[in-house]
């Protein structure tokens, strides 16, 4: 079973320059996230789709930040402009919730991230 | 934030059992605990998970205390391998990690 795909795996711009990352979840899984991973620090929850549809995206700086899942499938995270503090590993994960409540088991498969440094 | 306290770093010779701890001391009655681990430049792996019985699996055994508010994730015979940050989660539908514990297994 292949496993969560993203892409690129490094990338490197300057400030106010504007970036996007791709995510491929795992075949048929509903739920897909997009943490930030600041060096040093555990993954933070940027903001979680539940097929092609937002569940949270409280802790998502929605002024420059922003994500799409369009069909429900892969998704795309853009920052637009960047900034210093945007310098961070940005992961992808994905899960299929065993049911329909919120109660319900929920291992989530990580990819291997982008590291985005900016200069 | 995250909801639990872990000590930032363990050491464990090869071969040992490796016993982290973890405080949820606020953990609600409908809170799973999770346990995942991140080896350096990957993403992080899930190891197990538990409500209030103990369990085991083939990478981990994780013991719950009967009130909850504490648990224990054992590697039985670490490794090498096993050298990784080691996350304790407590999750009603979302994730919130924090720093973890950095465990090191020496030879």
């Amino acid at each position: 079973e292949a496993g969560v795909a993203q892409s690129p795996r490094y990338k490197i711009i300057e400030k106010r320059q504007s970036v996007a990352f791709w995510c491929n979840p795992i075949s048929g899984h509903a739920t897909l996230y997009w943490y930030q991973q600041i060096l040093g620090q555990g993954p933070k929850l940027l903001i979680q789709f539940q097929n092609n549809g937002v569940v949270d995206d409280s802790q998502l700086p929605k002024d420059r930040f922003s994500a799409e899942r369009l069909k429900g499938v892969d998704s795309t995270l853009k920052i637009q402009p960047a900034k210093l503090e945007d310098s961070a590993v940005y992961l992808c994960a994905s899960s299929s919730p065993s049911g329909l409540s919120t109660l319900s088991y929920n291992e989530q498969f990580f990819g291997p991230g982008t590291r985005l440094t900016v200069l | 934030d995250a909801k639990t306290t872990q000590p930032p770093s363990m050491d464990c010779a090869e071969g040992r059992a490796a016993n982290l701890p973890c405080n949820h001391s606020t953990i609600s009655g409908n809170e799973y605990v999770y346990w995942y681990r991140q080896i350096h430049s990957q993403g992080p792996q899930y190891i197990i998970h538990g409500l209030k019985n103990n369990e085991t699996n083939e990478m981990a055994s994780l013991i719950i205390t009967e009130d909850r508010k504490s648990s224990t994730l054992i590697l039985p015979h670490a490794t090498l391998r096993d050298t990784a940050v080691y996350y304790c989660i407590v999750s009603y539908h979302d994730m919130r990690f924090g720093a973890g514990t950095r465990l090191t297994v020496k030879p």
